[in-house]
């Protein structure tokens, strides 16, 4: 079945810092792949996006770009602000099948 | 235009007791989908309704039920309430069936089970 694995957290950096979180997946099909952000107490809001082999998705200075040769969807940002501070969520959904999620990475940043 | 919206947002049963929670999704939308996350974990999912049938589902038992509204309004139903049943249910919308399509999600319901 479809599958999508994060890097361990928490992950602790200082602001205006570079941000890398690892995400790969395993999927039959072409698979849609999404990174999603959840503040606390809240719920999931969608990040970005990418639904071909290629795409690169971006929003509030996030990027990530759909890797088909190493099914990977690497999750980047160049500055992080303390704002960032957050769980993010690296998911997969394929034609006919429902969303799956990574076990999630938490993110905090200091001042 | 309203989001996704969840009720109620807090919740405190016993083990056995049964639970109703309720979703409304977004303007638009057709689709529920409900998902549950325990402490420190990614999101599960347990169904997904379309057309007012149930038309997928995760590996949860029968004590998990659901139902839509001809309005695409959703409930999820749990009986027999386990300890292990503590965790925040999320819903998300979605335009059509095909899950591809993004969802959006809810901010939650946040259930606790004694």
């Amino acid at each position: 079945g479809n599958s999508v694995t994060q890097m361990e957290g928490p992950v602790t950096l200082s602001e205006e810092a570079f941000l890398t979180i690892n995400c790969t997946y395993t999927a039959t099909g072409y698979p849609s792949l999404f990174w999603y952000v959840q503040y606390p107490g809240e719920g999931l809001q969608l990040l970005l996006k990418a639904t071909k082999a290629d795409d690169k998705g971006s929003n509030k200075g996030f990027e990530a770009t759909y890797r088909k040769e190493t099914t990977s969807f690497h999750l980047e940002k160049g500055s992080v602000q303390v704002s960032d501070s957050a769980v993010y969520f690296c998911a997969l959904s394929s034609y006919g099948q429902n969303f799956v999620f990574g076990p999630g990475t938490r993110l905090s940043v200091l001042p | 235009d309203a989001g996704v919206t969840q009720s109620p947002t807090h919740l405190i049963k016993t083990r056995g007791q049964q639970v109703t929670l309720r979703c409304s999704p977004k303007s638009g939308h057709d689709t529920v989908s409900w998902y549950q996350q325990a402490l420190g974990q990614g999101p599960q999912f347990i169904f997904q309704y379309y057309e007012e049938e149930e038309r997928q589902r995760g590996n949860f038992p029968d004590r998990f039920s659901g139902h839509q509204f001809p309005n695409y309004s959703s409930e999820l139903n749990v009986n027999a309430l386990l300890l292990g049943d503590s965790a925040l249910y999320l819903c998300a919308s979605s335009a059509g069936f095909w899950v591809q399509e993004t969802q959006y999600f809810g901010p939650g319901t946040r259930l606790l089970v004694l």
